[in-house]
């Protein structure tokens, strides 16, 4: 069965601390795909990463970063000198592999990180 | 243009009332859905449309009623709602059902009186 653990539920960090948000997943597929999504107060769900099986290179956006290492069914993600702006929930999410007999793409959700950014 | 709308963004109703939510995307997307977040909780799928078409329920009460007019455009029809439906609810577009990212719009936040 597919899972997504982010066993930190709230995390505060005062601005410009760099902070890391942990996700381990479970997953019998070979393909699949891992997302992290930022929720803000106001409710929206923003898409910030995709990342399929294959490709194990970190990536870099401005003041985002993330580590992918199949070894450990990890997808970690890394905020650098954070903001106030960065106070949200963050959920990371597991996608099956296309199967283009049905495919859901269905997202499986872990619980979300609140991180609370102090100025 | 990456965004997905939803209308209205906050909704009050009796358990007695019919309401719709709307969601409309300009992306091409052939895929949109319906989920449901309660308060701390991450989102729940509830519907998937794919090319028009409903794909998945995942067994959601008949109070519930989703329909897709057009490839941009997906209601969902609320009827005889309990206070137990009061949540957040996200509508989302992909490309592809199979695969592809998803991007949600903002949601309509319901409360059932």
């Amino acid at each position: 069965a597919q899972k997504v653990t982010q066993a930190q539920t709230e995390i505060s960090v005062v601005e410009k601390e760099d902070v890391t948000l942990d996700c381990v997943y479970e997953t019998r597929d070979t393909t699949y795909y891992l997302f992290w999504y930022k929720q803000p107060p106001s409710g929206e769900l923003v898409f910030l990463i995709r990342r399929n099986s294959f490709d194990e290179q970190n990536e870099i956006s401005g003041r985002y970063s993330w580590n992918f290492q199949k070894s450990t069914s990890s997808f970690n993600f890394t905020i650098t000198a954070s903001q106030v702006v960065d106070s949200a929930v963050y959920f990371c999410a597991l996608s099956e592999a296309p199967n283009y007999g049905g495919a859901t793409n269905k997202l499986i959700f872990g619980t979300g990180t609140l991180l609370a950014v102090q100025p | 243009d990456t965004e997905v709308t939803q209308t209205p963004k906050h909704l009050v109703m009796g358990m007695t009332n019919k309401k719709s939510l709307k969601c409309e995307q300009h992306m091409g997307h052939r895929a949109m859905y319906w989920y449901k977040q309660k308060a701390k909780k991450p989102p729940e799928l509830m519907f998937v449309y794919s090319y028009e078409k409903l794909s998945i329920n995942e067994s959601v009460p008949s109070r519930f009623s989703p329909e897709c007019p057009n490839s941009s455009l997906l209601n969902l029809h609320l009827h005889a709602l309990q206070p137990e439906d009061s949540a957040l609810y996200l509508c989302a577009s992909s490309q592809e059902v199979a695969g592809t990212s998803k991007f949600f719009g903002p949601g309509t936040r319901l409360t059932v009186l």
